[in-house]
């Protein structure tokens, strides 16, 4: 069965630096999220991705966050200068149409 | 707005017993969907079931049930026959109808299930 991959599983990276968060969507899907979850705490979402622009963004999504397709399989979040409240699970996700999302197994961050 | 509300936070329950996890969810749209997922210890997240809101018909999958009653908003879940395997946290989620809408969650319900 298809299923959204994420790389890395875990990264760790000092406050300030740049961190780029790897997903491959379902290959025939057409829409894509990111999602976090700081520990304990709910998902959130961050921002819907399709046709190549941005859908709709949260309120955490700032200037320091980017999302990009930059070929026909990845699907990243760049956070240009970590913060230590940045530390969180990030979850992408893939869907085809108004069905149910399908979330990667996710990428726990950890900014020291 | 819409707006997720699951008041258990925690339950605990004896391995066999049933629990129900509730779900309580606000919105204006009139066409929406509504959804559980399980996170098991190890963080993923698992797709459990999708409702739709014109769709009231309660639906069982083996051990597990869901009520959903527009009336009230309220879509809750429950377990028959507990198992130790089903302790996770539980999120019921909605989105609103439309191709890339966003999932809203609820802050989710941690089950323990014990021998």
């Amino acid at each position: 069965e298809p299923e959204v991959t994420q790389t890395p599983s875990h990264q760790v990276t000092q406050m300030g630096q740049e961190v780029i968060l790897r997903c491959v969507p379902i290959s025939n899907h057409l829409y894509f999220y990111w999602y976090r979850q700081i520990l304990g705490q709910k998902v959130e979402f961050l921002v819907s991705f399709y046709n190549n622009e941005i859908s709709e963004k949260s309120e955490i999504f700032d200037d320091q966050f980017s999302v990009e397709r930059p070929d026909g399989s990845n699907f990243t979040l760049k956070i240009r200068s970590t913060k230590l409240e940045d530390s969180a699970m990030y979850f992408c996700a893939s869907s085809d149409s108004t069905w149910g999302q399908y979330f990667g197994p996710g990428t726990r961050l950890t900014v020291t | 707005a819409q707006k997720v509300t699951q008041a258990q936070t925690e339950i605990s329950v004896v391995e066999k017993e049933d629990v129900t996890l509730d779900c309580v969810y606000e919105t204006r749209d009139t066409t929406y969907y509504l959804f559980w997922y399980k996170q098991p210890p190890s963080g993923e997240l698992v797709f459990l079931i999708r409702r739709n809101s014109f769709d009231e018909q309660n639906e069982i999958s083996g051990r597990y049930s869901w009520n959903f009653q527009k009336s009230t908003s309220s879509f809750n879940f429950t377990i028959t026959a507990s198992q130790v395997v089903d302790s996770a946290v539980y999120f019921c989620a909605q989105r609103r109808a439309g191709t890339a809408s966003k999932l809203t969650f609820g802050t989710g319900t941690r089950l323990q299930v014990t021998l």
